[in-house]
């Protein structure tokens, strides 16, 4: 019965690593989003997946974000290049057809 | 292109008076609307939804929001506020039907003293 769950919940890196996100969804939910929540604003989408397969990628800002689901379960959201504006809260759901979304507790990334 | 808008980024209530919460959206579509709270340190948590049936959805822990399609506003509202209910809250809107991205507003932060 365990929820969303995300790690690491924080990581500091420095300008210009590379940095990988994890995103552990609820069993079952084939459906996984990806958003981004800067201080003081509210979350924006970045991408979402049905499955394997990306259904809207909309939402990446730039080439240096790519994500994947390899196997239909687990995300990984990866950053290249990282830049002090990508500081945020990452935040991972998951939904079971199209139904309510459940939110991870996100993932604190701050590039110094 | 489908946005909201909440009208006011803080609110402060006394424990036991009523909440407002104000919402306007703007959606060429049929929209879906939600209210998710967001306590801290805990993940987003949803309140409630409308989905193009009553247009007074009631929530948990006694919110309610009511659809007013004549003034694209979905007003959150709880008659008796309590300590607890003190977080962030998010509207938000999506396509009717749709299965991708939530579009949040800039959140109200609701203080509630004592």
């Amino acid at each position: 019965g365990a929820g969303v769950s995300q790690t690491p919940s924080n990581k500091v890196t420095e300008k210009g690593k590379y940095v990988e996100l994890r995103c552990d969804p609820i069993s079952g939910h084939t459906a996984l989003y990806w958003y981004r929540q800067s201080l003081g604003q509210g979350p924006e989408f970045l991408i979402y997946f049905q499955g394997t397969g990306a259904a809207d990628d909309s939402g990446l800002p730039n080439d240096r974000f790519f994500a994947v689901r390899p196997e239909g379960s687990v995300s990984t959201l990866k950053i290249q290049r990282t830049e002090r504006g990508d500081s945020a809260v990452y935040l991972c759901a998951s939904s079971h057809s199209g139904n309510e979304q459940f939110f991870g507790p996100g993932t604190r990334l701050t590039v110094l | 292109a489908q946005s909201v808008t909440q009208l006011d980024s803080h609110v402060s209530v006394s424990e036991g008076t009523p909440v407002l919460l104000r919402c306007n959206y703007s959606s060429s579509y049929s929209p879906s609307l939600f209210w998710y709270v967001q306590h801290p340190n805990k993940g987003l948590q949803l309140l409630l939804k409308y989905t193009s049936a009553a247009t007074l959805v009631k929530g948990i822990n006694g919110f309610e929001a009511e659809f007013k399609k004549s003034e694209t506003s979905f007003h959150l509202t709880k008659p008796s506020a309590h300590m607890s209910d003190a977080a962030e809250y998010f509207c938000v809107v999506t396509l009717s039907g749709n299965t991708g991205k939530l579009i949040f507003g800039q959140g109200t932060t609701l203080q509630v003293k004592p």
